[in-house]
């Protein structure tokens, strides 16, 4: 059961242009919400996050939104550039809890 | 900032073998550490959990008896893949915790696992 999911598996954004990553979980209990950035044969690094009390969390080129009721929150990165290009995971976690739910991934390519 | 070791980067061994992972917190004491598992194009896994100084809690699926988990110190863990089989071949990685709720997750550099 994919409490987390990404239903975009790959994106393409022209250099310069905003990159918009989805995400839904099913999860009412998640409280806590984490954008990854992976290359590959990586570990994932952390990006930006997000508590279940805001709306919208901005750091840099990338903000995160959080639409509860709708069970959705996307990553936008504007403008994008050719280094973004990566797998992005969404991950979500419950309060109290200490592992996290991963969604599947979806690979952004910048083209420059 | 906290960083985690994971050591070997990649390893490729014989069908039959074992092939021991370790994941190292340097900078922090890890409580709980986490080893995820990741096919192609496919998202992380949650294998197992394992905290310092006792018996990890394993996913359901993950054989507990092919992969073992030993967490015996709070800035070390290790992962052994016994008897591997080529299906085994797969990224793994760790991450260490020093809190709760999703807060303070670092992420080891992954082991790419061959086994021919």
């Amino acid at each position: 059961d994919q409490q987390v999911k990404q239903n975009s598996p790959s994106l393409s954004v022209q250099e310069g242009r905003i990159s918009i990553l989805n995400c839904d979980y099913t999860n009412s209990m998640f409280d806590y919400f984490l954008w990854y950035k992976k290359y590959p044969a990586e570990g994932p690094t952390f990006l930006i996050s997000i508590s279940s009390i805001k709306d919208k969390n901005e750091d840099g080129r990338f903000t995160v939104f959080l639409n509860k009721s709708a069970k959705h929150l996307s990553l936008h990165i504007v403008p994008s550039q050719p280094g973004d290009s990566a797998v992005y995971f969404c991950a979500a976690s419950a309060e109290g809890a200490n592992n996290l739910f991963f969604g599947t991934g979806t690979r952004l390519t910048v083209i420059p | 900032g906290a960083v985690v070791s994971q050591h070997p980067s990649w390893v490729i061994c014989k069908s039959g073998t074992s092939v021991k992972i370790e994941c190292r917190s340097l900078d922090f004491q890890a409580t709980t550490m986490f080893w995820y598992r990741q096919f192609p194009k496919q998202s992380l896994m949650l294998m197992a959990t394992s905290n310092e100084g006792s018996k990890a809690t394993y996913e359901q699926g993950v054989e507990k008896d092919k992969f073992l988990i030993n967490h015996a110190s709070l800035t070390l863990s290790t992962l052994t893949v016994t008897s591997a089989h080529p299906e085994d071949s797969s990224f793994y990685i760790c991450s260490a915790s020093f809190g709760t709720g999703g807060y303070g997750y670092t992420f080891g550099s992954g082991t790419r696992l061959t086994v021919v």
